[in-house]
């Protein structure tokens, strides 16, 4: 199946300092993604959805000047966490169907940022 | 998207089908039901989908009553490697673009 990385797998970072975690689709392409947050023990919640091209369109409650999505091309959207604090620290996953007609939508492996 | 309902966690022995249930009393007549999987810190994998006929592929069998107000995912064999969290999500297929809205899942505990 097709598949989509995430960069980096893991990251710790002081309080105040921005994050940029990639998503990338490998071997297709994605004029969509879907950018997720789980707490533990929690399900995942839907942040954002990425779009190419064209500004992201965020969730209800969830702050798009601190959650800064781009999507320059067909197989990369990052998120960036600016001014990151504890209660940030979570579990970030991003999606993106194989193709609008698609079947299923294909998983990162997630970034777990932690911050001190 | 049609809301669904799963147990919150459920056992089977290894070896044995696991049978995980989901309601989604107000499913549409043009929703599927997905599932899918997430294994401990990983990102969820697609398991299988279906619109109201059951269906089986190289890992599940997903039963849809005939009023599609339920369903059932069973995995024939399971393995200590299907331990993880099934998440049942009802939404309009051929619109792959359209988000995935979780609920909170069923975690599946394969015990020796």
């Amino acid at each position: 199946g097709a598949v989509v990385s995430q960069h980096p797998s893991r990251v710790i970072c002081k309080s105040g300092t921005s994050v940029k975690i990639e998503c990338r689709s490998l071997d297709f392409q994605a004029t969509t993604m879907f950018w997720y947050r789980q707490f533990p023990k929690q399900s995942l919640m839907l942040m954002a959805t990425s779009n190419e091209g064209s500004k992201a369109t965020y969730e209800q409650g969830v702050e798009k000047d601190k959650f800064l999505i781009n999507h320059a091309s067909l197989t990369l959207s990052t998120l960036t966490v600016t001014s990151a604090h504890p209660e940030d620290s979570s579990f970030y996953i991003c999606s993106a169907p194989s193709d609008p007609r698609g079947d299923e939508q294909f998983f990162g492996p997630g970034t777990r940022l932690t911050v001190l | 998207d049609a809301k669904t309902t799963q147990p919150t966690s459920m056992d089977c022995a290894e070896g044995r089908a696991a049978n995980l249930p989901c309601n989604h009393s107000t499913i549409s007549g043009n929703e599927y039901v997905y599932w899918y999987r997430q294994i401990h810190s990983q990102g969820p994998q697609y398991i299988i989908h279906g619109l109201k006929n059951n269906e089986t592929n190289e890992m599940a069998s997903l039963i849809i009553t005939e009023d599609r107000k339920s369903s059932t995912l069973i995995l024939p064999h399971a393995t200590l490697r299907d331990t993880a969290v099934y998440y049942c999500i009802v939404r309009v297929a051929l619109r792959n673009t359209d988000k995935l809205i979780f609920g909170t899942g069923t975690r599946l505990q394969v015990f020796p």
